[in-house]
């Protein structure tokens, strides 16, 4: 695709459920990164894959975040019993591996109620 | 893992005048460097990048110089316009390992007309 694509644009869901974000990297694109980005702050990295493998999953925060991208393209990050501090926007990121920019999507805003 | 601090954290300059933004950086072995401008509920948008390899770059009304033995990187942005008004995002990341980009916390960037 033209540029990095994410779904939803907006979730709102309450406290203790279960969340699905999708990213669609730039066509491609072997490195696909999840950060998150809270109000006044810089994106904070979680995840970040290359190919189909998890290649650095330390800035997942806790073992209610997960992510998996089982074909090297789309990914998804799942969150599970959500928490209002999850509460943030959370951005996809995809390039051509090692030494190249990062493009970023547009981000999910979720909102835990 | 590495630590990138940025100054200030908010700048506001009169139309015309210049504008810098400074970052630091922890990991010597760090060799990229991009800047990436954020508008209001937007994606992060890269405007200049720059490898260790090279001290200065430079991009219309736009720059970013480096200094690897202080481990410090700035962006320079000179005949400021209102639609420069935004938040600019250092970042540093390590292209030979890794492949992670860590950001500053943003410098929300007012030019008032």
């Amino acid at each position: 695709g033209a540029g990095v694509s994410q779904t939803p644009s907006n979730k709102v869901t309450e406290k203790g459920k279960y969340v699905e974000l999708r990213c669609d990297p730039i066509s491609g694109h072997t490195a696909l990164y999840w950060y998150r980005q809270s109000l006044g702050q810089g994106p904070e990295f979680l995840i970040y894959f290359q190919g189909t493998g998890a290649a650095d999953d330390s800035g997942l925060p806790n073992d209610r975040f997960f992510a998996v991208r089982p074909e090297g393209s789309v990914s998804t990050l799942k969150i599970q019993r959500t928490e209002r501090g999850d509460s943030a926007v959370y951005l996809c990121a995809s390039n051509m591996g090692p030494g190249n920019t990062i493009y970023f999507g547009e981000g999910s805003w979720l909102t835990v109620v | 893992g590495e630590n990138v601090e940025q100054h200030p954290s908010t700048l506001s300059v009169q139309e015309g005048d210049s504008a810098v933004i400074k970052c630091t950086y922890s990991d010597s072995a760090s060799n990229y460097f991009p800047w990436y401008k954020q508008e209001l509920g937007k994606r992060p948008q890269l405007i200049i990048d720059i490898r260790s390899n090279v001290g200065e770059k430079k991009d219309q009304r736009i720059a970013v110089t480096l200094n690897k033995t202080a481990k410090h990187f700035s962006l320079h942005i000179t005949e400021t316009q209102p639609e420069d008004s935004a938040v600019y995002f250092c970042a540093a990341s390590r292209s030979n390992t890794g492949n992670q980009f860590y950001f500053g916390t943003g410098t929300s960037l007012t030019v008032i007309p």
